[in-house]
């Protein structure tokens, strides 16, 4: 069975400034993705972004990047410039490929605050 | 991608009741999730529902309390059957899509 943890329940940053958020999984599979969702207090669960696993290059969107590390299975989300927008629930996730069913696992979740 | 509507976004039911939640998805998906989020909680699977045969329900969830419909390739239906207290949650559909997961925007249900 697949495990995702995420061990840091709560964090904050100062405005502007750059946090990381921590996420190890345990897997015996070769071929899967990686994702970090993020839900804002409104609730919708929006994908941020994807990593995966044949890849050695890091995925980046914007302000988002990972560091994928994929023999220590850590795969971190670092967000640069935070912004007041990015207060919300993160999720790290993992998908078996293929996924034929339950072969989605979810982390329980960091709840990050931006500090203005 | 992958666009999911859910009805309701928020209901207040009694004990005791049941409460259909409705999810739209804007694309022909071949499986459809529902999940549940309790408050503070990661997402739990409740079931995998594939059109035009019974869902699958994970460990701890069964069929005569969370009855799944999968009428067609854009539709689902999950309904919360007698309804009590601990089923207060948020209850989210999802599609799985080239290779990534979409939400709907839950349904936000609290038992009385």
């Amino acid at each position: 069975a697949q495990t995702v943890t995420q061990s840091q329940p709560e964090m904050s940053v100062q405005e502007a400034e750059t946090v990381t958020l921590s996420c190890t999984y345990d897997t015996s599979e070769n071929n899967y993705y990686l994702f970090w969702y993020k839900q804002p207090p409104s609730r919708q669960m929006i994908l941020v972004i994807r990593q995966e696993a044949y890849k050695q290059q890091n995925a980046t969107e914007n302000r988002f990047s990972v560091n994928f590390q994929k023999a220590a299975k850590s795969f971190s989300l670092k967000i640069s410039d935070s912004q007041l927008g990015d207060t919300a629930m993160y999720f790290c996730a993992f998908m078996k490929l293929p996924n034929t069913g339950n072969q989605f696992y979810f982390g329980t979740g960091t709840s990050l605050t931006v500090i203005p | 991608s992958a666009v999911i509507s859910q009805k309701p976004s928020r209901d207040i039911c009694q004990r005791g009741t049941s409460l259909t939640i409705q999810c739209q998805v804007d694309s022909q998906v071949t499986m459809m999730f529902w999940y549940r989020q309790q408050p503070g909680q990661s997402l739990t699977l409740i079931a995998t529902a594939n059109q035009g045969s019974e869902a699958t329900y994970e460990s701890g969830f069964v069929i005569d309390k969370f009855p799944i419909s999968r009428p067609n390739l854009t539709f689902s239906t999950l309904t919360v059957s007698n309804m009590s207290p601990e089923d207060s949650s948020i209850y989210l559909c999802s599609v799985s899509l080239s290779y990534e997961q979409y939400f709907g925007p839950g349904t936000r249900l609290t038992v009385t």
